[in-house]
């Protein structure tokens, strides 16, 4: 079983549609970050978290330390937003690294 | 003015060979990072360097050695690269305490 596991794998939405892609880990972290690949291959940051929840423009990202869960929210998507998000946990040394969630957003 | 640039973009050369890639950075962070990232897509650290100094090695044959000559460069030498190596590498840098990272745009490499 991976460290890190996300859901769905793929996910195909209508544009406008609220998304929601989970992520979970079975390791101690003391961070966890989303990461969004470009169909080019380029890689952005998104967000670090550590705890609660953070939002930069149409995305937000929440963690629940506890439950060792993490969702990245888009509302209103768009077919920019298609991606490939890749969640990453911060355990005491390295990143790991989940396999990535492929979302495409339809006109 | 790219912030994180790599060269070469592509890498195409034969089994055994010895090659490097170069990676620079202009944004004043003390920390870069070498990822690999496999024909499956999967993200995995390889080194991270501090100040110069090698902070994390993840289990990575000695075959790759990261040199940093400066806090604005990290390079990555592979020796007697094997089919396995064969995959897309991305440098990155952030201040300390990794996030946000800045990625360049990756070099992939083709073993023959």
């Amino acid at each position: 079983k991976n460290e890190v596991e996300q859901s769905p794998q793929n996910l195909t939405a209508q544009e406008g549609e609220f998304i929601t892609i989970n992520c979970s880990y079975s390791v101690g972290i003391s961070a966890l970050h989303w990461l969004q690949q470009h169909p080019g291959g380029g890689i952005v940051s998104l967000f670090m978290l550590s705890s609660g929840k953070k939002k930069h423009g149409r995305l937000i990202a929440t963690i629940n330390i506890q439950e060792k869960h993490s969702s990245l929210h888009i509302t209103a998507s768009h077919p920019r937003d298609s991606a490939v998000y890749i969640c990453a946990v911060r355990p005491k040394r390295g990143l790991i690294f989940g396999k990535g969630t492929k979302l495409s957003v339809k006109p | 003015d790219t912030a994180v640039s790599q060269t070469p973009k592509y890498l195409v050369t034969q089994m055994g060979n010895d090659k490097s890639i170069k990676c620079e950075q202009n944004l004043g962070h003390d920390t870069m990072y070498w990822y690999k990232q496999d024909s499956k897509k999967f993200l995995k650290i390889m080194f991270s360097y501090n100040n110069k100094e090698l902070i994390i090695n993840e289990t990575v044959p000695n075959r790759f050695s990261p040199k940093s000559p400066d806090k604005a460069h990290l390079n990555l030498h592979i020796n007697s690269l094997e089919l396995g190596d064969s995959a897309v590498y991305f440098c990155a840098s952030s201040h300390r305490g990794w996030m946000p990272q800045h990625f360049g745009d990756g070099t992939r490499l083709s073993i023959l």
